[in-house]
């Protein structure tokens, strides 16, 4: 079982918004704003879509957007395009003592 | 431009090791730590730990003490995993990931392209 609880899957239409939750603690991502966002094609490396909560890497689409309410942080992609079909994995600093990072169990993004 | 260039699919028996490689390029190799990240067939990703790349020094995440093993060669830029005793549940895809900048609680700003290890008799 994953530290940090993401939906398994969501879906969407090209041009339409959804939003990925990840719920962790107070430990995690409610303690602080070290919350990234990572997308993974099949078969390839997965990639820094987000970090520090909302901030987004140099060459990201501006299309991808983070948050944070408490323990839950959200990545939220507008104008849905057939290429953002991946698998998403949000992260957090984890401030107990035998890990320094977690991830969340993962979230398939079907574009329909 | 970073690169993460990492060692090919390795097949192995149980009971036997294997060392993967992931060499750097395109920065001061010593300047930011390097992760290790595991992804079992179909399964999420778990972070393993890291190595500061300065000193040599590992920590090892819950469940990655014992057969695991981070090391470094400074001069060729290079960052190990080595697994030993291995066993069926170890097979998985292995990244290294370099950590996005040298300082706090960084992201994994880069990946390597991974590296399958498979455990079969």
């Amino acid at each position: 079982q994953s530290a940090l609880t993401q939906p398994a899957s969501v879906s969407g239409s090209p041009g339409q918004s959804i939003t990925i939750s990840c719920t962790g603690t107070s430990s995690d991502v409610g303690g602080y704003n070290y919350v990234s966002w990572y997308q993974q094609h099949p078969g390839k490396a997965p990639k820094l879509m987000i970090y520090e909560v909302s901030n987004r890497p140099s060459g990201v689409s501006n299309r991808f957007s983070g948050s944070k309410s408490g323990n839950t942080a959200s990545l939220t992609i507008s104008g849905l395009q057939a290429e953002d079909e991946a698998d998403y994995y949000c992260s957090s600093y984890t401030s107990s003592s035998t890990l320094e990072k977690v991830f969340g169990g993962g979230t398939k993004l079907t574009v329909l | 431009q970073v690169q993460l260039v990492q060692s090919g699919s390795e097949l192995k028996k149980p009971g036997a090791s294997v060392k993967v490689s992931c060499k750097a390029s395109g920065y001061t190799f010593t300047s930011y730590a390097m992760n290790w990240v595991r992804q079992a067939p179909g399964q999420g990703l778990e972070w393993m730990g890291w190595i500061n790349t300065n000193t040599g020094n590992p920590t090892y995440a819950q469940g990655f003490t014992g057969r695991f093993v981070f090391s470094l060669d400074t001069s060729v830029s290079t960052a190990y995993l080595q697994i030993s005793s291995l066993k069926a549940e170890d097979t998985a895809v292995y990244y290294c990931a370099r950590d996005l900048y040298s300082y706090g609680h960084t992201p994994l700003g880069y990946w390597g392209q991974g590296t399958l290890v498979t455990v079969s008799s």
